[in-house]
């Protein structure tokens, strides 16, 4: 199984960008990285998904390095509602999802006022 | 709101009981996959079943089922209940089967067993 290692937590401020960055030293060739919000007792949300390089939506970006050892979710301009955990997540493209879905414990983000 | 429903929203049950979760997933969407949430834990991943079929297993007790019925919504089945069981359950589905596809979550069921 591909595992992923994130920090526990992280605190920021609004108007700062958050940098989380999520370790996979065992991510295969066919693995996609993903990246999923949660607030407290809502399930998770869909953030953003690569494969390497650099990818870009209304929300974030994810910055993965050329050994695809490791990826960065970046958010903008945090606000007081980006406060949430943030889980990053490996999958195969071409086999069921289950086989590799470790959650784990996420990344706690607090922005601060 | 992502188009999967759970129901019932709150569960609160005693030892030794059995209850079951219901799923409907988005339109359209045939894996169903069911995790499980303890205070402050993240996200355990249960079972996924993709149009009908069980995929794949994860930490799933023997006193927990599931199954998918020919209309894709799903059931968990929880039964012998105690008091560790109490979590949230969340029901997830996508359009494939694959480790790339975007799951979609629902809002949860609280289980609490007394």
């Amino acid at each position: 199984l591909a595992k992923t290692t994130q920090p526990i937590s992280m605190d920021s401020y609004e108007g700062q960008e958050v940098n989380i960055t999520c370790s996979h030293n065992n991510i295969a060739t066919n693995d996609y990285i993903t990246w999923y919000q949660q607030f407290p007792s809502q399930g998770p949300r869909f953030i953003i998904q690569g494969y390497k390089t650099k990818v870009t939506n209304e929300v974030a970006s994810l910055f993965i390095p050329a050994d695809r050892k490791s990826s960065t979710l970046s958010l903008p301009r945090v606000s007081l509602s980006d406060t949430a955990v943030y889980y990053c997540l490996v999958g195969d493209l071409f086999k069921a999802a289950g086989n590799k879905l470790t959650f784990g414990g996420g990344t706690r983000v607090l922005v601060k006022p | 709101d992502s188009g999967v429903t759970q129901t019932p929203k709150h569960l609160i049950t005693a030892t030794g009981q059995r209850v079951t979760l219901r799923c409907s997933p988005r339109s359209g969407d045939l894996s169903v996959y069911w995790y499980q949430q303890s205070l402050d834990q993240g996200l355990q991943f249960l079972i996924q079943y993709y149009n009908g079929e069980e995929r794949a297993k994860g930490n799933i007790l023997e006193r927990f089922s599931a199954q998918q019925f020919p209309d894709l919504h799903s059931e968990l089945n929880l039964s012998s209940l105690e008091l560790g069981d109490s979590a949230l359950y969340f029901c997830a589905s996508s359009v494939g089967e694959g480790g790339t596809d975007t799951q979609y979550f629902g809002p949860g069921t609280r289980l609490t067993v007394l």
